[in-house]
């Protein structure tokens, strides 16, 4: 079934550890994202990536850093530079076509509640 | 830059109830797209219905409706007859897309919990 895959669903990081979070679709989409969701504040935007080898920073960027070496995957990692990283993470992933009309729906991995022990 | 606006930030009701989730949305662009997402409590984001700018006909899916308005900049969503199933996280987005991009950004609402009580 195609879809996307975030792993791992739970992960606990000490002070000062840099760790990754993993997104894989086989949906052949062009554009993939990275959200950080905390109580109460809805979904903000990390890092998107249109294209293989190309990313851009979004509201909430500072203390990530993102890779996009082949189209399936989008790995996320969260360096020490983020203070405060306690949150549920989600990946999501859309075809972009051509023209402003082949706008289609976003799909949501499962997310990876990240949590600083 | 553009904003959605969720001010219900929790809602319960009665099983077998009607509710209405309201969702104001602002974007000076002409051409924009609107999304109902569900977030059930195992936290993946399930798409409910896109709409465009350029479509206001309301349309309703089973138990659930959207009222979109661009007089008021609205896309209200309502649940008939609602039921514990229902019971989640529901989040409104908006999207513009990039001029000859074909891709975009989404926007989302801050979301509305809805508990439904048995």
């Amino acid at each position: 079934d195609g879809g996307i895959t975030q792993s791992p669903k739970y992960l606990f990081r000490k002070e000062g550890q840099n760790v990754t979070l993993s997104c894989e679709q086989n949906l052949n989409h062009d554009a993939m994202y990275w959200y950080r969701q905390d109580p109460g504040q809805g979904l903000r935007l990390i890092y998107y990536s249109q294209i293989v080898n190309d990313f851009q920073k979004g509201d909430i960027a500072e203390g990530y850093s993102v890779s996009r070496e082949k189209k399936e995957s989008f790995p996320l990692t969260v360096t020490s530079a983020q203070k405060n990283p306690t949150a549920f993470y989600l990946c999501a992933s859309v075809l972009a076509g051509t023209g402003v009309f082949s706008v289609t729906e976003a799909f949501f991995g499962q997310g990876t509640r990240l949590t600083v022990v | 830059a553009q904003k959605v606006t969720q001010a219900q930030t929790e809602i319960s009701v009665v099983e077998k109830e009607d509710v209405t989730l309201d969702c104001v949305y602002e974007t000076r662009d002409t051409t924009y797209y609107l999304f109902w997402y569900k977030q059930p409590p195992s936290g993946e984001l399930v798409f409910l219905i896109r709409r465009n700018s350029f479509d206001e006909q309301n349309e309703i899916s089973g138990r659930y409706s959207w009222n979109f308005q661009k007089s008021t900049s609205s896309f209200n969503f309502t649940i008939t007859a609602s039921q514990v199933v229902d019971s989640a996280v529901y989040f409104c987005a908006l999207s513009v897309p990039y001029s000859g991009a074909g891709s975009y950004q989404l926007t989302f609402g801050k979301g509305t919990k809805l508990s439904v009580i048995p």
